[in-house]
């Protein structure tokens, strides 16, 4: 069935530091391809998408870029920030279909 | 626009309670779900709706009954509540003419039954 794996957390990264959170994803047909991110005590909030192989979604310094050769879409920023502490969600939708499914969540810590 | 909306925050059921979760959106979305979040699990999908009068099952849907009279509404049912539907419930709506579908959610509600 449909799958997506996320990097193992928690993270924890020193301010400024480069961020890399790995996502790959099994599927059927072709997806389109999400990061969401939850801050504390809120619901999920859309980071990026890309719905084409090769597609770079990108927002706040964030990037991830849909590789179908690796069927990978993994989160990029070079310099992160205290506010950027929170759990970041990866997840696929297949054309056609309603439902999104997701990896378990990465909980990413800051330190100033 | 409030987006989606999603009553109560929080709730405290006993086991074999019946109760409702609320969720609203004003954006005119035609498609509507219900996903609840458990630790190392990511989200997983209860039910969903692509328009009023139409609902389908996600992965997780026992125990749980949904309707949907009007565009704006979608509720979700707790029929029995067990200690097992202890989670975070969160809705969500999406544009049919967006072509990723991205979904928007609410902002939780947190529902514990002991």
């Amino acid at each position: 069935g449909d799958s997506v794996t996320q990097m193992e957390g928690p993270v924890t990264l020193s301010e400024e530091a480069f961020l890399t959170i790995n996502c790959t994803y099994t599927a059927t047909g072709y997806p389109s391809l999400f990061w969401y991110v939850q801050y504390p005590g809120e619901g999920l909030q859309l980071l990026l998408k890309a719905t084409k192989a090769d597609d770079k979604g990108s927002n706040k310094g964030f990037e991830a870029t849909y590789r179908k050769e690796t069927t990978s879409f993994h989160l990029e920023k070079g310099s992160v920030q205290v506010s950027d502490s929170a759990v970041y969600f990866c997840a696929l939708r297949i054309q056609g279909a309603q439902k999104l499914v997701f990896g378990q969540g990465t909980r990413l810590t800051i330190n100033p | 626009n409030a987006g989606v909306t999603q009553t109560p925050k929080f709730q405290v059921l006993k086991t074999g309670q019946s109760m409702t979760l609320q969720c609203a959106q004003d954006m005119n979305h035609e498609y509507m779900s219900w996903y609840r979040q458990d630790p190392g699990m990511g989200l997983r999908l209860i039910h969903y709706s692509v328009g009023a009068g139409i609902t389908d099952q996600g992965e997780v849907p026992n125990g749980y009954n949904v309707s949907r009279s009007t565009t704006e509404d979608f509720p979700l049912r707790l029929l029995s509540a067990a200690p097992s539907q202890t989670s975070v419930y969160f809705c969500a709506s999406s544009y049919e003419r967006d072509r990723g579908r991205t979904q928007y959610f609410g902002p939780g509600t947190r529902l514990l039954v002991l």
